[in-house]
């Protein structure tokens, strides 16, 4: 039972380009959404978050997108640089209260930068 | 200074053995996480622990014992290693809940 989608194995962009990368999830009760990206060999590290009360949020070349509506979310990189290639994993914050609490990961896209 | 480290790198064992994955993180956080990327590429939550205590334990099998000596450290415990155990153990830590620092991984093959 995937609660966090990411449809798109890999995603290949020219540097310079945009690169936009999709998640949807199922679960209403998420609060929090969030990026990671991942180099090979490397543990995830953690990219920008966006809170489910907000519908935006922008970090220099990173904008998080969030459409609750549609259950949608959206990370856009611009301008794309050959650097950025790596996985990026969409997260879901699951709260149960206190201090319990995980994050439920997608699958990953793994985006290529070509110079 | 390596905030979240994970030994061994890579672990490659026989079925039926048991083995262990120690995880020390230094940034001073409460809660640590043991997450395991199948070869399917999730990344599904094991275990969660907050100040040594045991919070979620997402149906793992009792072959996997985590134990937490101090809230610095959290160590995975495997016993009778089968095939499907291979996979890549991330060992993770946060304060807040939502904003991870996650160790490079361990690799592990079971032949």
């Amino acid at each position: 039972d995937q609660q966090v989608k990411q449809n798109s194995p890999s995603l290949s962009v020219q540097e310079g380009r945009i690169s936009i990368l999709n998640c949807d999830y199922t679960n209403s009760m998420f609060d929090y959404f969030l990026w990671y990206k991942k180099y090979p060999a490397e543990g995830p590290t953690f990219l920008i978050s966006i809170s489910s009360i907000k519908d935006k949020n922008e970090d220099g070349r990173f904008t998080v997108f969030l459409n609750k509506s549609a259950k949608h979310l959206s990370l856009h990189i611009v301008p794309s640089q050959p650097g950025d290639s790596a996985v990026y994993f969409c997260a879901a914050r699951k709260n149960y209260g206190g201090s319990q609490g995980n994050l439920i990961f997608g699958k990953g896209t793994k985006l290529s930068v070509k110079p | 200074d390596t905030a979240v480290s994970q030994t061994p790198k890579y672990l490659v064992t026989q079925m039926g053995n048991d083995k262990s994955i120690k995880c020390e993180q230094n940034l001073g956080h409460d809660t640590m996480y043991w997450y395991k990327q199948d070869s399917k590429k999730f990344l599904k939550i094991m275990f969660s622990y907050n100040n040594k205590e045991l919070i979620i334990n997402e149906t793992v099998p009792n072959r996997f014992s985590p134990k937490s000596p101090d809230k610095a450290h959290l160590n995975l415990h495997i016993n009778s290693l089968e095939l499907g155990d291979s996979a890549v153990y991330f060992c993770a830590s946060s304060q807040n809940l939502w904003r991870y620092t996650f160790g490079s991984g361990t690799r592990l093959t079971v032949v």
